[in-house]
């Protein structure tokens, strides 16, 4: 089974509103992952929280990592029709001194921004 | 600076044909990561290779091999095709170093369908 489980499965807002993702994982892990993804193209990263970290911000995204829930949340703010894209949250588990080099990854939020 | 790239970009083959699929890392990165995202599956790790050599492999059949050359780029071979091997492989690279963890950088992907 996935690691990673992803809320909402799908989001559709109107340009402006703010975006809110979640991620749920299983294990403890090392860092966690956001990518997006346009219609079923390659994965661009967007930002990697690592586990001894609560929040990273990188322009719009805004994402915080609780490790005692076992949760993480992608907020982007003020979205775009071009923000228009699958969202993806991935963990890397085993120790940092073992890597084991495997993202696990979440099925996906699709998010459609309306212009 | 040039982001992963992978040839082709799409690959259309027979069942029971073999499929070479290739990669090239970002200049400086060392380790290269393979992923298959076929429908209603996800994304799956499929191999990980370091500095020529396989550190982990996820849970795929032998049929699904590979290599990292001397320059570091890689080769995903898939023997025997499958109809259900029809899917979209990311490669992704990284900057490995032991005892830390990177962002992996994804490519735009090969999509193989197996007709």
């Amino acid at each position: 089974s996935q690691q990673g489980e992803e809320d909402p499965q799908a989001l559709s807002i109107q340009e402006g509103e703010n975006a809110t993702m979640n991620c749920s994982y299983k294990t403890s892990i090392n860092n966690l992952q956001w990518y997006r993804q346009n219609s079923g193209r390659g994965l661009v990263h967007l930002i990697l929280i690592r586990s001894n970290e609560r929040e990273k911000h990188s322009g719009r995204l805004r994402v915080t990592l609780d490790t005692s829930k076992k949760s993480s949340s992608l907020l982007i703010t003020a979205s775009r029709a071009a923000d228009t894209a699958s969202y993806f949250c991935a963990t890397e588990i085993g120790s940092v001194l073992a890597n084991t080099g495997k993202l696990i990854f979440g099925q996906g939020t699709t998010l459609q921004v309306k212009p | 600076e040039a982001g992963v790239t992978q040839s082709p970009t799409h690959l259309i083959k027979t069942r029971g044909q073999q499929a070479t699929l290739r990669c090239s890392p970002i200049s400086g990165h060392t380790s290269v990561y393979w992923y298959q995202q076929a429908l209603g599956l996800g994304l799956q790790f499929l191999l990980w290779y370091d500095e020529g050599e396989e550190r982990n492999r996820g849970n795929f059949p032998p049929r699904f091999s590979g290599r990292q050359f001397p320059n570091y780029s890689s080769e995903l071979n898939v023997n025997a095709l499958e109809l259900e091997d029809s899917a979209l492989y990311l490669c992704a690279s990284s900057p490995h170093r032991r005892g830390s963890t990177d962002t992996q950088y994804f490519g735009p992907g090969t999509r193989l369908t197996v007709l």
